[in-house]
């Protein structure tokens, strides 16, 4: 059963660029749609983005214009970089799997959760 | 963007007791695009129900999904102590995804 595990640094200054990597072990790779997914502290959460083993992206018009999301086959991980971040950034940052298929589309399984702090 | 509302905010609940939550979308959302999570404090949100209405794997099946259109329920027939967390609903399209601001079940 494939399992996630994503890393990055916790804590960042204003205007600087967020950078995580999630891997993905023992499953398969393509037929997926690796995604990222954020959770300010104690509110909802927020689709972020997603690319496909080919290197296609979608990513949440709200943060289009800051969110790079790239793929390397060769190591099964996903990357997430998002510029110029401002406190409002701050977040605990999941990575997913997302599925989408005849019986539906979901997220599953998730990434342990990486908080990542803007403070000056 | 197709926004989902979920309601009520918070659920006051004992063991035993049925919980009914509500989440309504913004335009008809295929049903094959709804799923609903837990989410317990520190962890991340576990898979429950896809498409409306079917249990992910080992999900007990106190859990259950329906609707359509516009809105979509998740019944928990008996609250078993375990059972108290957030639930999220989400739509997943075909380039956007999008969760509900999630109904917390506490224990009463």
């Amino acid at each position: 059963q494939v399992q996630l595990q994503q890393w990055g640094p916790g804590l960042l200054k204003p205007s600087e660029t967020l950078s995580l990597t999630c891997a993905a072990y023992d499953g398969s790779f393509s037929g997926y749609f690796w995604s990222w997914i954020r959770q300010p502290p104690g509110k909802g959460l927020e689709w972020i983005g997603e690319i496909t083993h080919s290197g296609g992206t979608n990513y949440n018009p709200s943060l289009k214009s800051r969110v790079t999301i790239s793929v390397d086959t060769s190591k099964n991980q996903f990357s997430l970089k998002l510029s110029f971040v401002t406190a409002a950034d701050t977040a605990v940052y999941y990575c997913a799997r997302g599925r989408k298929g005849f019986y539906g589309n979901w997220f599953d399984p998730w990434g342990q959760g990486t908080l990542v702090t803007v403070s000056s | 963007e197709i926004v989902l509302t979920q309601s009520p905010g918070t659920l006051s609940l004992s063991p035993g007791e049925r919980a009914t939550l509500s989440c309504r979308a913004s335009q008809s959302v295929p049903s094959s695009y709804l799923a609903w999570y837990q989410q317990k404090p520190g962890q991340a949100p576990r898979l429950l129900i896809y498409g409306a209405s079917s249990r992910a794997s080992g999900i007990p099946d106190r859990f259950g999904g329906r609707g359509s259109g516009t809105d979509f329920t998740l019944t928990i027939s008996r609250l078993e102590p375990e059972d108290f967390a957030v639930y999220y609903c989400q739509q997943y399209g075909i380039s956007m995804g999008t969760f509900g601001q999630g109904t917390k079940v506490e224990i009463k």
